[in-house]
Parts: structure tokens; C-alpha cells; sequence
């Protein structure tokens, strides 16, 4: 079965500073997908990236980047230069390859940046 | 940009009653899931449908659930007689089903309440 883990529930930050976010998973398939989305005070769910088993690359987009490490089963996010608007909650997702469609959530961390 | 779009956003409803949440997925996907978050905790899946028939289902989707795809464009969850702890955040989502480049996208969210 697959398992996803977000240590931290909650982080608080002052805005322009630089917060991580930590992922680590479960899996014993050799082929899956990783995922963040964010779940911003109105609830809806954004999906920021996806990263594919097969593909190390780290990858960064504007104030976001993401470190995939598999040697230690971790997907993290970095934001730099925090802001109030990145205020929401950070899910970390799983899903193995196949047929299988499932996304496994982890129970997310609540950021907090403050002014 | 397309979306995923559900209604109602709110649904307050008596235990026993039947319910129906409605969502219009993206149009060229053809992939459908139905996610819950019950308030304060994760994501957690309850059933994928393809080709018209269900592909994927948890535990959590037992007999008092159903979907089904009534039209073109229209994809439901029934939950034949709710229960108290059927109250949650139910989100729909879609997907191409084309396979490692595949993502999932959700809908806004409906707040069910069952008193």
C-alpha cells in the first residue's frame, strides 16, 4: 500500500522568508507520480506540479521549486521569498503507475505567512 | 482555461435523505473521480470511473454510494441515505488518461452537511 507523509501540520513564516516543505512516500512500485497541490482558505484544490518516478530533475518555477530525492523517498517544496497569498494548506500526493488512478494524500501542512 | 466545475457549493441535508452532487469535468478528459475531505483532515479517494463503468473504488465507497455519468457532460455522486459522518468536502476531479503526463484537476468543492 501506498503512504504519504507530511511531518509538519503547521508552519508559521514572516513574509520574505523561505519556507520548505517536506514530502516523504511509501511505495514499492518502481513506476509512480508525485504531486503538490494547495488548498487556499476558499478550499478548492490547485494542483502546482507533478513529477514523474523516472525523472530526478528538480525543478523550479518563479518563487516555487521542488527537490525529488528517491534515495530518501522525498519530494519537497521549497517557496522563497514567502508571501501573505501563499497563506494555505500544501498537500503532497501519490500515484502508482498502471492502471491505477488513485491519488494518496497526506495529511497536508498549514503555512502560515505572516506580514 | 478549462475547469472542473460542482454544484451545489453547499448542501445542508437531513440524515436518511438521499443526495446528489453534480459536477461538469473538463471536456476533453476521460478519466472522473469523486475525492472527500472530511473538515480539518486529508484528501481521501473514493471512486474513479471510465468508459462509463467504475475503474477504481475505496473502502470508504460502499452500497450507500453510486455514480454515474447521465449525459454528455454531467458526472454524480449519489449517497443514497446520509449519515452524520457522511458530512464533508466532496470534490470531483478529472483527468486525460493519457499516463505519465497525467494530472488530475478538481473542482471547487461541495460542503455537504447532513444534521
Amino acid at each position: 500500500a501506498q503512504k504519504v507523509t507530511q511531518a509538519q501540520t503547521e508552519i508559521s513564516v514572516v513574509e520574505k522568508e523561505d519556507v520548505t516543505l517536506d514530502c516523504v512516500y511509501e511505495t514499492r512500485d518502481t513506476t509512480y507520480y508525485l504531486f503538490w497541490y494547495k488548498q487556499p482558505p476558499s478550499g478548492e484544490l490547485v494542483f502546482l506540479i507533478r513529477r514523474n518516478s523516472f525523472d530526478e530533475q528538480n525543478e523550479i518555477s518563479g518563487r516555487y521549486s521542488w527537490n525529488f530525492q528517491k534515495s530518501t523517498s522525498s519530494f519537497n517544496f521549497t517557496i522563497t521569498a514567502s508571501q501573505v497569498v501563499d497563506s494555505a494548506v500544501y498537500f503532497c500526493a501519490l500515484r502508482i503507475g498502471g492502471s491505477a488512478r488513485q491519488l494518496t494524500f497526506g495529511s497536508g501542512t498549514q503555512l502560515t505567512v505572516l506580514p | 482555461e478549462p475547469e472542473v466545475t460542482q454544484t451545489p457549493s453547499h448542501q445542508v441535508t437531513q440524515m436518511g435523505q438521499e443526495v446528489i452532487l453534480r459536477c461538469v469535468p473538463i471536456s476533453n478528459h476521460l478519466y472522473f473521480y469523486w475525492y472527500r475531505q472530511i473538515l480539518g483532515q486529508k484528501v481521501e479517494f473514493l471512486v474513479s470511473f471510465y468508459n462509463n463503468e467504475i475503474s477504481e473504488k475505496s473502502e470508504i465507497f460502499d452500497d450507500q454510494f453510486s455514480v454515474e455519468r447521465p449525459d454528455g457532460s454531467n458526472f454524480t455522486l449519489k449517497i443514497r441515505s446520509t449519515k452524520l459522518e457522511d458530512s464533508a468536502m466532496y470534490f470531483c476531479a478529472s483527468s486525460t488518461g493519457t499516463g505519465y503526463q497525467e494530472t488530475q484537476y478538481f473542482g471547487p468543492g461541495t460542503r455537504l452537511l447532513v444534521l
